[in-house]
């Protein structure tokens, strides 16, 4: 059974530097065509996607954002680490990490972590 | 990148099927048959109902099907249940090799 759980602070003030960790189990992110996503949601608003990490450390990143964010990955610890900064109050949110699995279902996240509320405000 | 555009509602009566579009550009939806469609409801993380255009994952009913023509995806819900009443996003692979959500649709059960 895969499992993935997000954490990190709920609150942060404007300019400062996001940091979050997303703890999975059931899967190895050095499996061949393995990867974690990262994906947010503003309250009552649409998902965004935000960066991928593969299991051969390649790297996506969402282009409106991604000279704010970078993507790293722990494969003893079975973590992903999501840093983002400069955050703005726009930038409030449910953070989701989630699953993706090339050979299983293409590029596509299953299944989610709960999510964690992270707020941006001073 | 530009947002996939989705209907911001749409609406059916138990047992009716109704479909969802989800329209990109050929850089995205008409380029990949990397289209997803993830189900979310109120307070829940989304779920994962269809993958690469048309694929059910193990465990979502058959009356969840997807298909695509040209730049626009679709999600068919055949035979609508109440427990089907969500939100409905779209996802696909970009040339910029990113990924794109669509806004979201709301879907009533009447």
């Amino acid at each position: 059974q895969i499992t993935l759980k997000e954490s990190g602070p709920t609150l942060v003030k404007p300019t400062q530097t996001l940091t979050l960790t997303c703890t999975f189990s059931g899967f190895s992110l050095s499996t061949s065509g393995v990867g974690v996503g990262w994906i947010r949601q503003p309250p009552g608003k649409a998902l965004e996607w935000l960066a991928l990490i593969y299991w051969n450390d390649d790297k996506r990143y969402s282009p409106s954002l991604k000279s704010r964010l970078t993507i790293t990955k722990d494969t003893s610890k079975n973590q992903v680490v999501l840093t983002m900064t400069n955050m703005d109050p726009v930038d409030t949110a449910t953070y989701y990490c989630a699953h993706s699995e090339i050979a299983v279902a293409g590029i596509s996240f299953d299944p989610w972590g709960q999510g964690t509320l992270v707020t941006v405000s001073s | 990148q530009s947002a996939l555009t989705q209907p911001a509602s749409v609406s059916g009566s138990p047992g009716q099927s109704i479909t969802i579009s989800c329209t990109g550009t050929s850089s995205d939806v008409g380029g990949y048959n990397y289209v997803s469609w993830y189900q979310q409801h109120p307070g829940k993380a989304p779920k994962l109902m269809i993958y690469e255009v048309s694929n059910r994952p193990s465990g979502v009913p058959d009356r969840f099907s997807g298909s695509k023509s040209g730049n626009t995806a679709s999600l068919t819900i055949s035979g609508l249940q109440a427990e089907d009443e969500a939100d409905y996003y779209c996802s696909s692979y970009t040339s910029s090799s990113a990924v794109v959500f669509g806004g979201g649709t709301k879907l009533t059960v009447l």
